[in-house]
């Protein structure tokens, strides 16, 4: 099945700072690849999405690339904010799936103002 | 809207015991799905939901039943509770066809003892 790695575990910035984390995929069948948001004690909430037929997309501070032939995608926050400290996790679907998400480990990242 | 609810919120069990969560979605979504959240293991997936009267596993099953006898709902079934079921529980729903995004409940935290 489908094996989703996520780097780094914990991922501490000053404010301002750019910050990535970065995942890898196994099955070159996968073509959905989304990255949700965890403020603790609450739900995950999706934040941006991408598919394979795209190799980058932006939603103001947020981006996401995928590199398909390396199977890695990355999700990268443009000046940071203290409200952006959170669990950052990502994950991988495939058309055959009926949309189910395999998840990476999580990255808690810490916004120091 | 009230989106995806799940009950209890939290709850705590002896071993042996038994319990049903549940999870309601009021977005007429075709998909549902079931996941745990463990420190540091991201969320797997238990057991998923493609229609009404379908159900089928996941990554972990094991110790769980499930039943979608009507669309918006979801239940998720522990017959004979473990310590290793101390978890927060998370239920999902997509429209599906092809639309995945994921919308997640508020979770469930149930602590076996």
């Amino acid at each position: 099945g489908e094996n989703v790695e996520q780097h780094p575990s914990t991922l501490s910035v000053q404010e301002g700072d750019s910050a990535v984390i970065k995942c890898t995929y196994s099955d070159s069948a996968s073509n959905y690849f989304p990255w949700y948001k965890q403020e603790l004690g609450k739900r995950p909430q999706l934040i941006i999405d991408i598919r394979s037929n795209v190799g980058e997309k932006k939603d103001q501070r947020i981006a996401v690339t995928l590199n398909k032939t390396a199977k890695h995608f990355s999700l990268h926050i443009t000046e940071t904010q203290p409200e952006d400290s959170a669990v950052y996790f990502c994950a991988a679907s495939k058309p055959t799936s009926y949309g189910k998400l395999t998840f990476g480990q999580g990255t808690i990242l810490t916004v120091h103002p | 809207n009230a989106g995806v609810t799940q009950t209890p919120k939290f709850r705590v069990l002896k071993t042996g015991q038994s319990m049903t969560l549940l999870c309601a979605q009021d977005m007429n979504h075709e998909y549902m799905y079931w996941y745990r959240q463990d420190p540091g293991m991201g969320l797997r997936l238990i057991h998923y939901s493609v229609g009404e009267g379908t159900t089928a596993k996941g990554e972990v099953p094991d110790g769980y039943n499930v039943s979608r006898l009507k669309k918006q709902n979801f239940l998720l079934g522990l017959e004979s509770a473990a310590p290793s079921q101390t978890s927060v529980y998370f239920c999902a729903s997509s429209y599906g066809q092809g639309y995945y995004e994921q919308f997640f409940g508020p979770g469930t935290r149930l602590t076996v003892l």
